[in-house]
Order: structure tokens, then sequence, then C-alpha cells
């Protein structure tokens, strides 16, 4: 069974650029969740898709957004990127839709260094 | 709205020692509450949850974790840790009902180094 998997691996931009981050869900997993770790602290809440809709919202502004594809595949973007988007992104999926019980499975992330 | 403290950002034990990593959380609602590991370079991997029940709850590689409801803690243990538990570690906490959906709360992480 394949995991959670998450592209690019590692990504430099320059400030006020647009990135889009994709993850692939672990097979049968319909929630995916995104975070922001920033280096030295503890992974920050970005957003919720189920069903291709957003479910929940962390406390990020509109120039992050998502998408949910039939497949539960997901992306994230982020527009005019800051120096302190720079972060490690992780995306996490778990079966059986968003419970707050359910385990989230997470990918190895994806390094944003913004210039 | 919630909130995670790890008190301890770095704990250095020597291998086969035992190790308590701290977390307390603050809630208005009830809560689960979760232990994730982080290895250099990976993503995060799950150690244990509470749900509820037995306050004591047991997880993989041998972590186990107290809830203490009138502390608002959760504390991991380890009776004998292993050179291969150098990590960082993660506690985390969810609004315990279904309507808040996976609106995860990490602490800030305590880096365990197990020295030989």
């Amino acid at each position: 069974e394949t995991g959670v998997t998450q592209s690019p691996t590692h990504l430099i931009k320059t400030r006020g650029q647009q990135v889009t981050l994709r993850c692939s869900s672990q097979s049968g997993h319909n929630t995916v969740s995104w975070y922001q770790q920033a280096l030295g602290q503890g992974p920050q809440f970005i957003f919720q898709y189920y069903r291709e809709e957003e479910n929940g919202r962390g406390n990020f502004p509109p120039r992050f957004s998502g998408l949910q594809f039939p497949n539960y595949s997901s992306e994230l973007n982020v527009n005019a990127l800051e120096l302190d988007d720079s972060a490690l992104y992780l995306c996490a999926s778990s079966p059986g839709g968003p419970r707050p019980q359910n385990e989230q499975f997470f990918g190895p992330g994806t390094r944003l260094t913004v210039l | 709205a919630q909130s995670v403290t790890q008190l301890d950002s770095q704990v250095p034990v020597f291998e086969e020692a035992p190790v308590e990593l701290r977390c307390n959380y603050s809630s208005s609602v009830s809560v689960y509450l979760f232990w994730y590991v982080q290895y250099p370079n990976q993503g995060l991997q799950l150690l244990l949850k509470y749900l509820s029940g037995s306050t004591l709850v047991k997880g993989i590689n041998g972590f186990e974790a107290e809830f203490n409801k009138s502390q608002t803690s959760f504390h991991l243990r380890k009776p004998s840790v292993h050179i291969s538990d150098t990590a960082e570690y993660f506690c985390a906490v969810t609004p315990g009902r279904d309507n808040y959906g996976q609106n995860f709360v990490f602490g800030p992480g305590t880096r365990l180094s197990v020295l030989p």
C-alpha cells in the first residue's frame, strides 16, 4: 500500500511568485489536510478538504488556497509569496471522513524556500 | 480555542534510561489528544492517541502516555530508550466532537536526543 506522497520535495521561489504543491493521499483516504511547519516549530493547520470542498481552515490568509480532486489528491496554492512562507508543508490524509478520532497519515513534506 | 504547551524544547537522555516528555493543553471543550514523532527529513508518525476510556494509553515502539484531566496534561513516557528514539516529538489536541472536524493544534515539539 502506497502512503501519502508529496511533490516536489524541495522548491525555491522568490517573493511575489506563486507556487503549487501537490499531494497524493493514501489509497482509500477521502480527507486531506495541509499543515505549515516553520523551522523549529510544530505544524500549523492550514485547511482541510473533504468531498472536494474545504471543510475547515486555520488562521491563514486567502492567498493560501487549495483543491481536492475526485481521486482525493490535493493541491495547495500560495499566491504572492512572502519570506515568512518559507517552511515545510505537510499533507496528511485520513480515511472515513473528517472525524477527529480518525488517524491522519502524513507525507514527507515539501520544503519551500522563499528568497 | 485549544493550545498545547511542551515545556521542554530539548531532552537529552542516555540509552536505556527512562524518559518523560511533558505536554499540557488548554481547551474550553473536551478534547482528543495525540503524540506524533518526526524523524529527520520525514513526515509525522502517530505514536498513540487518547479518545476516551482508560487514561493510560499504550502506543507503538514501547511508548505510553497518561491523560490527566485535572492537570490538563498528557505526558509521554518510555521506560528504556534506544538510540533510534532520537527524534522530534509533538503533542497535539483536537476538539473531541465530530462537528469540529480535524482541526489539530500541535505543540512546538520536544527534541529527544538519546546518547550512547
